[in-house]
């Protein structure tokens, strides 16, 4: 069964660092996500993407972050200068249409 | 507005034994409800979605949902309890009339299945 998939799966950075984390999605599927997860806390939606743009963003997606789908397969996540507070656990999610979404493992970022 | 609760941080239960994780939820049109299961280290993974038709909703691993539009609620639940269930379960609801394509998710429930 495909499978959402994400690299890597733990990335350490420095505060003030750019950090580019990276999905491939499910091949056939048209609607791409990234959400994240403070730990203990809840999955908050950064942003969704379709059509080769954004089709909505979070309060918490701000100047600091971009996506991009850079070829056929592959949709990143970049923040630009990291914060401590950037530290989550980071998911790609993809959906077919606008109903059910499939998540990828994550992406744990460090912030020291 | 969406909006959707878990209003237990854990929940126990004996192995054998019937399960329930409970989800209320706010919405101003119809909702879509989604159930999802968070194993360690992992990412969510799809268990079962309510969109319209009956309310009893079956899903992945013997799990099944009730919807309840007088009570809005969307409750998961099993007949008996397996070990290896020991999970994060996160309800989502998403406003059919809110004009997103994102769901709200819950803060997550914990479920520990005891031998």
């Amino acid at each position: 069964e495909p499978e959402v998939t994400q690299t890597p799966s733990h990335q350490v950075t420095q505060m003030g660092q750019e950090v580019i984390l990276r999905c491939v999605p499910i091949s056939n599927h048209l609607y791409f996500y990234w959400y994240r997860q403070i730990l203990g806390q809840k999955v908050e939606f950064l942003v969704s993407f379709y059509n080769n743009e954004i089709s909505e963003k979070s309060e918490i997606f701000d100047d600091q972050f971009s996506v991009e789908r850079p070829d056929g397969s592959n949709f990143t996540l970049k923040i630009r200068s990291t914060k401590l507070e950037d530290s989550a656990m980071y998911f790609c999610a993809s959906s077919p249409g606008t109903r059910v979404q499939y998540f990828g493992p994550g992406t744990r970022l460090t912030v020291t | 507005a969406q909006s959707v609760a878990q209003p237990e941080d854990q929940v126990n239960v004996a192995e054998g034994n019937p399960l329930t994780v409970k989800c209320t939820y706010s919405v101003s049109g119809n909702p879509y409800l989604f159930w999802y299961v968070q194993y360690p280290n992992r990412g969510l993974q799809f268990l079962l979605k309510y969109i319209t038709g009956d309310n009893l909703v079956k899903g992945s691993y013997g799990f099944e949902a009730e919807f309840n539009k007088s009570q809005t609620s969307f409750h998961l639940k099993k007949p008996s309890a397996l070990v290896s269930d020991s999970a994060l379960y996160f309800c989502a609801v998403r406003d059919e009339a809110g004009g997103s394509y994102i769901p709200t998710f819950g803060r997550g429930t914990s479920l520990i299945v005891h031998p």
